[in-house]
């Protein structure tokens, strides 16, 4: 069974303070793993795609990583700004472009 | 720029009615899906077209269905709606592809059933 788990649930970080959100994944054929940020009360805004072990991408603060188990997403001197909810998901298999979703990591930073 | 527009942020229904949600993406994509967020649970996919009049169940279907007569608009109805529906749905779309596609998500529709 497909399954995405994402650690930890919650992290609070100093401005300024670098850290990393874990996504690790048990699925059969991955074609995809995506990373979204979610600010309360909104729908998930698209981040990062990575298809292939080895791959990275960035963007700002944001630098996303990924093996053939997980992916890390490396937040580098976050801002206040930068605290949202996380989520990874990733797309395996064949036939559908559905996403499955971990239930995230909620990161606050504080000023 | 990327846009998907649920047609409310907010409702309230009472138990036994009958409720239409709506999405609309106008990016042309193929595949448009319905997910619903619960704390602790995260995202859970409801159902998903990747053609007009076409409609697959995900993993969650029972007490839903869905209507998608136009490639732009894809609907999720309550039958009967329960307060165990209480919750926030979400519409994505993506390009159908045969690798992989990042889906764009609207802004959300928070339901409550009392």
């Amino acid at each position: 069974e497909d399954q995405v788990t994402q650690s930890p649930e919650a992290l609070r970080l100093q401005e300024g303070e670098s850290s990393s959100l874990n996504c690790s994944y048990t699925v059969s054929g991955l074609r995809g793993l995506f990373w979204y940020r979610q600010d309360p009360g909104k729908g998930p805004e698209f981040l990062f795609t990575l298809y292939s072990a080895g791959e990275e991408k960035e963007k700002e603060r944001l630098k996303a990583t990924l093996t053939k188990k997980e992916s890390f997403l490396h937040i580098t001197a976050p801002k206040p700004e930068d605290s949202a909810t996380y989520l990874c998901a990733v797309q395996a298999g064949t036939g559908a472009n559905n996403l499955f979703f971990g239930t995230g990591t909620r990161l606050t930073v504080i000023p | 720029d990327v846009k998907v527009t649920q047609s409310s942020r907010y409702l309230v229904k009472r138990t036994g009615e009958k409720v239409f949600l709506e999405c609309v993406q106008d990016m042309d994509h193929e595949n448009m899906f319905w997910y619903r967020q619960d704390p602790g649970l995260g995202l859970r996919l409801i159902y998903f077209s990747y053609d007009v009049k076409m409609k697959e169940k995900g993993d969650i279907p029972e007490g839903y269905s869905v209507s998608r007569e136009k490639k732009e608009r894809f609907s999720l109805i309550l039958e009967s709606a329960s307060t165990n529906q209480t919750s926030m749905y979400l519409c994505a779309s993506s390009f159908f592809r045969l690798g992989s596609a990042e889906a764009f998500f609207g802004q959300g529709t928070r339901l409550t059933v009392v």
